[in-house]
């Protein structure tokens, strides 16, 4: 079972926008509405912020939101803050033996 | 509240074994599955290994190659790793994690134990 596919950084101001994508294939995102997102700091647990593809859990601002089309899952962080900065890792189910996968992670900064 | 206490990492020599524990409290264990999830240096997290919330299935990741085998203790609330025949490549932080039922995500993490195998 080969990890999901992000890009491995993006970036933006404060205030703006940024979207990581998250691509699989049919037997993992694209078969199953089982896709989460994680935030990761530095020597930190990660911490759920998206589940169910678009779900957030109580506490997770509404900045961050999820999506799903076809084998791409997505996240979005509205409004970029300065603690957003930080690893963010997808998540899957994946039909078969192996049953779960990662994405590859991405690094945020916040220019 | 929930807590995930993982403990057993340490240093180790290639192809010797290790013992990971994941000491659950704050909710009842034995109506979860739970995960074992291990990051190496630098890198992003790889998932390992899954048990059900009675024990009775277990799944691994495809480099396991059955090296690992996973357990759980409900009576005591806590999860088990036990890893033999380590190389290089297993030297991560070892996570372990609780997964809710049926959306297959995880709501809560443990702060991770670091397994360092070289000679």
């Amino acid at each position: 079972q080969s990890a999901l596919t992000q890009p491995r950084s993006v970036s933006g101001s404060p205030g703006q926008s940024v979207t990581i994508s998250c691509t699989g294939t049919v037997r993992d995102v694209g078969g199953y509405n089982y896709v989460s997102w994680y935030q990761q700091h530095p020597g930190k647990a990660p911490r759920l912020i998206i589940y169910a593809v678009n779900k957030r859990p109580s506490g997770v601002p509404d900045r961050f939101s999820g999506s799903k089309s076809g084998n791409t899952a997505s996240l979005t962080i509205s409004g970029l803050q300065a603690d957003d900065e930080s690893d963010y890792y997808c998540y899957s189910y994946a039909g078969g033996h192996t049953l779960r996968v990662f994405g590859t992670g991405t690094t945020v900064t916040v220019l | 509240q929930v807590q995930l206490v993982e403990s057993g990492g340490g240093v180790v020599q290639p192809g010797r074994s290790l013992r990971l524990s994941c000491t659950a409290s704050g909710f009842t264990f034995s109506t979860f599955s739970m995960h074992w999830v291990r990051q190496a240096p630098g890198k992003g997290l790889e998932w390992v290994s899954l048990v059900s919330h009675d024990g009775d299935e277990k799944y691994y990741a495809d480099f396991v190659m059955g090296r690992f085998t996973v357990s759980r203790d409900n009576s005591n609330s806590t999860m088990f790793l036990q890893m033999n025949s380590l190389g290089p490549d297993d030297t991560a932080v070892y996570f372990c994690a609780r997964e809710s039922p049926f959306l297959v995500y995880h709501d809560s993490w443990g702060q991770g134990t670091l397994v360092s195998v070289y000679s």
